[in-house]
């Protein structure tokens, strides 16, 4: 597609309940990023693929966020047994290369945990 | 670790105004630097980037020169329009990760 789309946009758990937010990339963009933005906060780096290969996870706020890009192109972020520090938008980017070449971001999926 | 500060909004002004939302970095290596905007319901979007010392990146209007003397990378226009309105963020990299200051809301009023 034209841009990096994100599904759900808006996304409501109760706490205590698994969610899987989907990211669809520009095709042919080997880089793809997850970034957890707070309200009134700049976004913060989660994750980072190139292909399919997870490169760098060191923002992963715990182990209960995993993320995915099995064949190098869709990529799911999960967050199992959600809290409500976990209500954020969660952001997905991607690019060609190194962030010299610009990353495009998506809309992002707004979670709020209840 | 490597850190942006920018300037807290929220900033309102007059159309035709000058705007400057001031960035500073704290950085172990030589990073390059980046303006990214959020219009309303839109995805974040890249502004203008510089990648060395004294490189001016520009763009729609927009303009940020990357001093490596004052750690800045302040964004200026000389004329704003209504259509500005947005949230900038001030970023940085070494290579991959951008790291984004918290963002300045820019409302312009006609």
């Amino acid at each position: 597609g034209a841009g990096v789309s994100q599904s759900p946009r808006y996304k409501v758990a109760k706490r205590g309940q698994d969610v899987a937010l989907r990211c669809d990339p520009i095709s042919g963009h080997v880089s793809l990023f997850w970034y957890q933005q707070a309200l009134g906060q700049g976004p913060e780096f989660l994750t980072y693929f190139q292909n399919e290969a997870q490169l760098d996870k060191s923002g992963l706020p715990s182990d209960r966020f995993f993320a995915e890009r099995p064949e190098g192109s869709v990529s799911t972020l999960k967050i199992q047994r959600t809290q409500q520090e976990d209500s954020a938008v969660y952001l997905c980017a991607s690019g060609l290369g190194g962030a010299t070449y610009g990353y495009t971001f998506g809309s992002g999926t707004r979670l709020t945990v209840v | 670790g490597d850190s942006v500060t920018q300037m807290e909004g929220p900033v309102t002004l007059s159309e035709e105004a000058f705007l400057t939302i001031n960035c500073t970095y704290t950085a172990t290596g030589y990073p390059s630097l980046f303006w990214y905007v959020q219009y309303p319901g839109e995805g974040l979007q890249l502004l203008l980037k510089a990648t060395k010392a004294d490189d001016k990146g520009s763009n729609k209007g927009f303009e940020a020169t990357y001093r490596k003397e004052t750690t800045s990378f302040h964004l200026e226009k000389g004329s704003v329009q209504v259509s500005d309105s947005a949230v900038y963020f001030c970023a940085l990299s070494d290579d991959y990760k951008l790291s984004f200051g918290a963002g300045t809301t820019v409302t312009v009023r006609a």
